[in-house]
């Protein structure tokens, strides 16, 4: 069955380091994938979407990459904040679904001082 | 301007009510969604409508009945609440429906945070 992973659970860096997720995919070759980033108490918020013909798309300090044969996205932040420091997850459409995006469990990214 | 709103944010009931959670959304969307988030964080989809046309039941209990008066609204109502209910309930809007070549950013409430007692 298909399936979405994002494979840590938490990722702490320094201030002004690159922070890098990962998510990776099994049994699906989905169009595209969303990035999105959830606070404590808050519901996600949209932040980048990368479709199957785009090796790379920035937005500011941000980067996604999609590698269809690996079945992997990273998500990187440059110069990174402690404003950064929030919940990360990776969502995709589920394969011959319409309207059911499914959300991988998150990494919670730590940005110390 | 709360792009996509729901009501209450906070409810603490016992087991064996019956309960609702109502959303709405001012963003002209044509689709919304129910998630539900449990106390591991994992968010799952729950239902999923367009134009007020049911798409999505993702084998959630008959306990749940979604309503949709309009595109605007989508509500959820809980009978006979669980212990297992307990969890923080998100509604969700996006453009257009998601699939296989149409994307469809979700833009999300707040959450409404339930606990059966």
């Amino acid at each position: 069955s298909q399936k979405i992973e994002q494979n840590s659970e938490a990722l702490n860096i320094q201030e002004g380091k690159t922070a890098t997720l990962t998510c990776n995919y099994t049994n699906y070759s989905p169009a595209y994938l969303q990035w999105y980033r959830q606070d404590p108490g808050r519901g996600p918020v949209f932040l980048l979407l990368i479709r199957e013909n785009e090796k790379e798309k920035r937005k500011e300090r941000l980067k996604v990459t999609f590698d269809t044969t690996l079945k992997q996205s990273l998500f990187h932040i440059t110069a990174s904040q402690p404003a950064d420091s929030a919940t990360y997850l990776c969502a995709l459409v589920r394969e011959g679904s319409q309207g059911n995006l499914i959300f991988g469990k998150g990494t919670k990214l730590s940005v110390k001082p | 301007d709360t792009a996509v709103s729901q009501t209450p944010k906070y409810l603490v009931t016992q087991m064996g009510n019956d309960k609702s959670i109502k959303c709405e959304q001012n963003l002209g969307h044509d689709t919304m969604y129910w998630y539900k988030q449990d106390s591991k964080k994992f968010l799952k989809i729950m239902f999923s409508y367009n134009n007020k046309e049911l798409i999505i039941n993702e084998t959630v209990p008959n306990r749940f009945s979604p309503k949709s008066p309009d595109k605007a609204h989508l509500n959820l109502h809980i009978n006979s609440l669980e212990l297992g209910d307990s969890a923080v309930y998100f509604c969700a809007s996006s453009p257009r429906l998601a699939s296989g070549t149409s994307t469809g950013e979700l833009f999300f409430g707040e959450g409404s945070r339930l606990t059966v007692l």
